[in-house]
């Protein structure tokens, strides 16, 4: 079964806390995004990776970090520094003609 | 940077009326992806426009590319139940590896 898994779907930290987002991916796409999702909002680009070893900042990357070490792997990292974290994050890879696969998300709330 | 403008943000139809979501980019693009994302759910690729003045049918989903390459719509006729949910646009442009999405227009329709 093909797809994009985030694990996990809910999740609860303490604020001063920094916690690990995991975005798996089996369709061999080089290409990998992390969005976040605010209420009633759109998604907004925190960090992308368009090949292993190499990832760049997207429009609000403060606050957080990623790796790429595996094809199949990005994980996030939401750190302390990040004002408001409680967000749902989206992780996405890209196909061959440029379309994103999203994950099914993880609902963060930080208190 | 490149702005994408999303119109309406909110929608309301009664079943069986018309439905049109419109997108708008400062600059040219070189494609243009719409998305479907279901209440609590993850967005779902629809479609994607690369040519000047390019449409494209799927059953009661229209969508259309300007010709100037800078904005798009998509509509749905005779709107159903099932149609519930937020349509995003993602616009690339020239030179970017990485897409630009609309805030969203959500659609609830009345039975």
């Amino acid at each position: 079964d093909g797809g994009i898994t985030q694990s996990p779907k809910y999740l609860f930290r303490k604020e001063g806390q920094n916690v690990t987002l995991s975005c798996e991916q089996n369709l061999n796409h080089d290409a990998m995004y992390w969005y976040r999702q605010d209420p009633g909002q759109g998604l907004r680009l925190i960090y992308y990776s368009q090949i292993v070893n190499d990832f760049q900042k997207g429009d609000i990357a403060e606050g957080y970090s990623v790796s790429r070490e595996k094809k199949e792997s990005f994980p996030l990292t939401v750190t302390s520094a990040q004002k408001n974290p409680t967000a749902f994050y989206l992780c996405a890879s890209r196909g061959r003609n440029y379309e994103q696969y999203f994950g099914p998300g993880t609902r963060l709330t930080v208190t | 940077g490149q702005q994408v403008m999303q119109i309406p943000q909110y929608q309301h139809v009664q079943e069986g009326e018309d439905f049109t979501t419109y997108c708008n980019s400062s600059t040219t693009l070189s494609n243009i992806q719409w998305y479907k994302q279901r209440p609590g759910g993850h967005p779902v690729f629809l479609i994607q426009l690369v040519k000047s003045g390019e449409v494209k049918k799927q059953k009661r989903l229209t969508f259309q590319f300007g010709e100037a390459k800078k904005n798009s719509s998509l509509h749905i006729t005779a709107t159903q139940t099932t149609d519930v949910g937020t349509y995003f646009c993602a616009a690339r442009g020239t030179n970017a590896g990485k897409s630009t999405f609309g805030d969203g227009t959500t659609l609830t329709v009345k039975p």
